[in-house]
């Protein structure tokens, strides 16, 4: 049974911090690994697709690196506004998408 | 920006009541899926359809479940006789064909499923 880990399950922090959170994934049969925004009573919305090891994607404060040899990848928000609230998914996926439990970041002004 | 679109938003339903979920996946795309959260737990997959068949499915997508694309835009979750424990969102999601390892699905907004 493939299983996606992230942590932690929640973080509170203070507006202009800087923050990461970890996904782990199975190391083998790599094929892409995604990660997610999701709000409350909206779609998740996609923040990245990453397929190389050593890849590191960035869209405006918020970056991405993906290690497939070791199995993990880290998501960094720089400068946390209270905007960036939200649930954080990562899901791995050969065929379907495997999710993780995601992070919960809550982000006060 | 294209979206997914999924009706209703909420689903009050008495047990083993029959409920149909509809989504409008985006138009350009062709595979399909079914996702469902039960609160506090993961996302969890059901279900994949591509072709105008069924390519892979959960051990969650019982012979209590089945989805239909009936004609060419909408693409349904039906469950026949529901029970407490299907009480969950449920997510419809649509990728494009060759590039969605390297592309992402887009979600709809969820219906919330609600058993009583």
């Amino acid at each position: 049974i493939l299983n996606v880990e992230q942590s932690p399950q929640s973080l509170h922090v203070q507006e202009g911090d800087s923050t990461n959170f970890t996904c782990s994934f199975p190391s083998s049969n790599f094929y892409a690994l995604h990660w997610y925004r999701w709000e409350t009573a909206k779609s998740p919305e996609a923040l990245f697709v990453m397929t190389l090891n050593g890849d590191e994607k960035k869209k405006g404060r918020i970056s991405a690196t993906l290690n497939t040899k070791e199995g993990y990848s880290y998501l960094y928000i720089k400068g946390s506004q209270p905007e960036d609230s939200a649930t954080y998914l990562c899901a791995f996926t050969a065929d379907k998408l495997i999710f993780g439990t995601g992070t919960r970041l809550q982000v006060f002004p | 920006e294209p979206e997914v679109t999924q009706t209703p938003s909420h689903q009050v339903t008495q047990m083993g009541q029959e409920v149909i979920l509809r989504c409008v996946p985006i138009s350009n795309h062709l595979y399909f899926y079914w996702y469902r959260q039960i609160l506090g737990q993961k996302v969890e997959f059901l279900v994949s359809f591509y072709n105008n068949e069924i390519s892979e499915k959960s051990e969650i997508f019982d012979d209590q479940f089945s989805v239909e694309r009936p004609d060419g835009s909408n693409f349904t979750l039906k469950i026949r006789s529901t029970k407490l424990e299907d009480s969950a969102m449920y997510f419809c999601a649509s990728s494009r064909l060759s590039d969605r390892a390297n592309y992402g699905y887009t979600f709809g907004s969820g219906t919330r499923l609600t058993v009583v």
